[in-house]
């Protein structure tokens, strides 16, 4: 089983839907969430951090579930500019604090 | 622009030529890390530097590549007798320490090995 895993998609969605990605991770011991986009050919940015109490960004909410291990994005009222890769990155605790990276969830928002 | 910069953007080399890619992160971020990236895939982790020290080389980096960050600011990646194989988008990513799951990344360098 992979540490990170991602339905890879491609997610189509017509404009104004709402579509939701999860993102599960097998190591108990992970202590920070992400998720970042990246657009076709573009480097990734970060989307937005992931806390425990579940956190929102205007059409964005994140959730962590630690009980069965795994993160959410949801987006509302989705728009064309969406269209990206959803990747999401998952920290281990410990004095490296390393970043274990998903493959990505594609999503396509058509007109 | 502050931001982190990578040089150069693109390099089309012949296979069995040697890389260097060049990698200057903010400024006041100790962290620096270097990914690769094909085309329908996650970023695949190759090495990290927190200031000059490397702390973690992915065990997928062939001893043909090295990277080196001398001072704690710069850093370069090196491949040594590229194989086709090596033809990737190299992103270069940098971060404080304390904001660990924060990374900022470089537009990344193309390598095209013929």
């Amino acid at each position: 089983r992979k540490e990170v895993e991602q339905d890879p998609g491609p997610f189509n969605v017509p404009e104004g839907a709402t579509v939701a990605f999860n993102c599960t991770y097998s190591n108990s011991a992970s202590q920070s969430f992400f998720w970042y986009r990246q657009d076709c050919r573009k480097e990734p940015k970060l989307l937005m951090s992931v806390y425990s109490s579940g956190n929102e960004d205007g059409r964005f909410t994140a959730q962590l579930n630690r009980a069965s291990q795994y993160i959410s994005l949801l987006i509302r009222d989705s728009k064309l500019s969406d269209s990206a890769t959803y990747l999401c990155v998952v920290i281990y605790a410990g004095n490296n604090r390393k970043l274990i990276w998903g493959l990505g969830t594609s999503l396509a928002v058509n007109p | 622009d502050t931001g982190v910069s990578q040089n150069p953007r693109h390099k089309i080399t012949k296979r069995g030529q040697n890389v260097t890619f060049r990698c200057d992160p903010i400024s006041e971020h100790n962290r620096l890390y270097w990914y690769r990236q094909t085309l329908g895939q996650g970023p695949e982790f190759l090495t990290y530097f927190q200031n000059e020290a490397q702390l973690e080389k992915s065990r997928l980096l062939s001893d043909r590549f090295s990277a080196e960050r001398p001072k704690g600011s710069f850093s370069t990646l090196e491949i040594q007798r590229t194989e086709q194989g090596d033809s990737a988008m190299y992103l270069c990513a940098s971060s404080l320490d304390w904001l660990a799951g924060e990374l900022f990344f470089g537009e990344g360098s193309r390598l095209t090995v013929l």
